[in-house]
C-alpha cells in the first residue's frame, strides 16, 4: 500500500525555520518525483516545490524561491522541505504528493505550519 | 501562470441526482507532446486530496464509474452521474501542462 506521511509542522515565529519530512512506503521510492503543495485557509491549492527521482532537478514557486530548499534521501525513502525566513503568508497545510505520468496520484495527510508571533 | 477558473463555486445537489463542475484555463492545456494534463481532485473534510481523473477523462484506480471527465483545449467538465453522500467535499481541477502546476479555486459539493 502506498503511504506518504508528513511531519515537522508546527507553530513558528515570523523569520523562523522549519523542516518538513515526507516518509514514503509501499513502492520504489527512488523511481518517482515528489511535489510539495500547500493549502492556506480560504485560498486555492498552491504548488510549492518539486524534486526529481535522483534529486538532481528541483523546482520552486516564486513565492518561496530563495527561502525553501527541497531535498531527498533515497536510502531513507524520505523527502524534505527546509523552510526558512518564514512569513505569515506561509501558514498552510503542507502536503507531499507523488508525481507520475498521470498526475499526483497519492498524497499524504498533510502537516500544518502556522507562522505567527 | 495559467489561471484555472471553476464554476460553480458551490453546488447543492440532491442525493441520486447528477452534478457537473466546469473548469476553464487561461490558455490551451494541450502539451507539445499532444497530451492534455488536466486532472480533477477531490478533497473530503479531514482527508488529503485524492486523484479522481487524469488526462481529462481517465479515472484513477478505485474511482467509481459515476465520476467522468470530458473537455478539450481550455474547457473541461467533471460529472457525477448520481451523487452519493460520500461525494461531499471540495473538487479541484489542476493543470500540469504548463509550469508551474496550478489549481482551480475549488467547487464545494454539498447535499441539499
Amino acid at each position: 500500500e502506498v503511504q506518504l506521511v508528513e511531519s515537522g509542522g508546527g507553530l513558528v515565529q515570523p523569520g523562523g525555520s522549519l523542516r518538513l519530512s515526507c516518509a514514503a512506503s509501499g513502492f520504489t521510492f527512488s523511481s518517482y518525483s515528489f511535489h510539495w503543495v500547500r493549502h492556506a485557509p480560504g485560498k486555492r491549492l498552491e504548488y510549492v516545490s518539486a524534486i526529481s527521482p535522483n534529486g538532481g532537478t528541483t523546482y520552486y514557486a516564486n513565492s518561496v524561491k530563495g527561502r525553501f530548499t527541497i531535498s531527498r534521501d533515497n536510502s531513507r525513502n524520505t523527502v524534505f522541505l527546509q523552510m526558512g525566513s518564514l512569513r505569515v503568508e506561509d501558514t498552510a497545510v503542507y502536503y507531499c504528493a507523488r508525481d507520475t505520468d498521470y498526475g499526483e496520484d497519492y498524497w499524504g495527510q498533510g502537516t500544518l505550519v502556522t507562522v505567527s508571533s | 501562470d495559467i489561471v484555472m477558473t471553476q464554476t460553480p463555486l458551490s453546488s447543492p445537489v440532491t442525493l441520486g441526482q447528477p452534478a457537473s463542475i466546469s473548469c476553464r484555463s487561461s490558455e490551451s492545456l494541450v502539451h507539445s507532446n499532444g497530451i492534455t494534463y488536466l486532472s480533477w481532485l477531490q478533497k473530503r473534510p479531514g482527508q488529503p486530496p485524492r486523484l479522481l481523473i487524469y488526462k481529462i477523462s481517465n479515472r484513477f484506480s478505485g474511482v467509481p464509474d459515476r465520476f467522468s471527465g470530458s473537455g478539450a483545449g481550455t474547457d473541461f467538465t467533471l460529472k457525477i452521474s448520481r451523487v452519493e453522500a460520500e461525494d461531499v467535499g471540495v473538487y479541484y481541477c489542476m493543470q500540469a501542462t504548463h509550469s508551474p502546476i496550478t489549481f482551480g479555486q475549488g467547487t464545494r459539493l454539498e447535499i441539499k
